[in-house]
C-alpha cells in the first residue's frame, strides 16, 4: 500500500524566512496531494492541494511542487509569520484512500 | 455552511470500559471517514463510508472497534473494551464525493484518554 514519509519532523525558522517541508510517496498511482495545517488543539485544515497533472501550485505565501518521477512533493512557505507556527501534514491519495505523513512541527520565531 | 460536528470533545474512561463517539458530516457529503490521531503522529484512517456502506475498514481493529452509518448521514464509532493504547484524538471527516480530488473537512475531534 501507499506510504508517505515527511521531513523534517521539526523545523524552526526566523520570522520572514522561508520554510520547506518535503514528502515522498511510494505508490506512483497516487494522484492527489493535499497539505493540512493543524494548530494546537484544533482540527487539521486543508491549506493547499495539487493534482498529479500539475507540477506547481501557488496561493499567496504558500506553494506546493510535485515531482512525479521522483515521487516527492514539497510545501514552501515564504515570508513566514508567527501565526504559521503549527503542525503541517502532507498526504497522498490513491483511489479513495488518503495516507497522511507523520507531520512537521513548524516554529516561527519572532 | 455548517462544519463537521463531533461529540463529545473529551472523554476519559478506564481501560476495559466502552465508549462511543458521534459524528455529523457536512450536509450532502456522501463520504465519511473516521481517523485516529495519536499524539505526535499523522491521522490514520480507521474506516471510510460511502453513504451507508463501508468502503474501507482494513485498518479498523475489529475485535474492539465498530462503526456504523445507518442512514447514510451521521455516524458512530465505538470502542469496546478500550485499551490504554487507544488514547488518541478521533477525527471525523467528510468529503462530497468518493473519488480523490477533494480535500477533507475535519471535525474538531474527540480526545479520548484511557486510564
Amino acid at each position: 500500500g501507499e506510504n508517505v514519509e515527511q521531513h523534517p519532523s521539526t523545523l524552526s525558522v526566523q520570522e520572514g524566512d522561508s520554510a520547506v517541508i518535503k514528502c515522498t510517496y511510494s505508490d506512483s498511482a497516487s494522484n492527489y496531494f493535499p497539505w493540512y495545517k493543524q494548530e494546537l488543539g484544533k482540527r487539521p485544515q486543508l491549506i493547499i492541494d495539487i493534482r498529479s497533472n500539475v507540477g506547481e501550485k501557488k496561493d499567496q505565501r504558500i506553494a506546493v511542487t510535485l515531482n512525479k518521477t521522483a515521487k516527492h512533493f514539497s510545501l514552501h512557505i515564504t515570508e513566514t509569520q508567527p501565526e504559521d507556527s503549527a503542525v503541517y501534514f502532507c498526504a497522498a491519495s490513491i483511489g479513495f484512500k488518503t495516507i497522511f505523513g507523520a507531520g512537521t512541527r513548524l516554529f516561527v520565531k519572532a | 455552511e455548517a462544519g463537521v460536528a463531533q461529540s463529545p470533545r473529551y472523554k476519559i474512561i478506564e481501560k476495559r470500559q466502552s465508549v462511543a463517539f458521534w459524528c455529523n458530516p457536512i450536509s450532502g457529503h456522501a463520504t465519511l471517514y473516521w481517523y485516529q490521531q495519536i499524539l505526535g503522529q499523522g491521522p490514520k484512517l480507521l474506516i471510510q463510508f460511502q453513504n451507508n456502506g463501508v468502503v474501507d475498514d482494513s485498518q479498523l481493529p475489529k475485535d474492539r472497534f465498530s462503526a456504523e452509518r445507518l442512514k447514510g448521514v451521521d455516524s458512530t464509532l465505538k470502542i469496546q473494551p478500550a485499551k490504554l493504547e487507544d488514547s488518541a484524538v478521533y477525527l471525523c471527516a467528510s468529503s462530497p464525493i468518493k473519488s480523490t480530488g477533494n480535500g477533507y473537512t475535519f471535525g474538531s475531534g474527540t480526545r479520548l484518554t484511557v486510564v
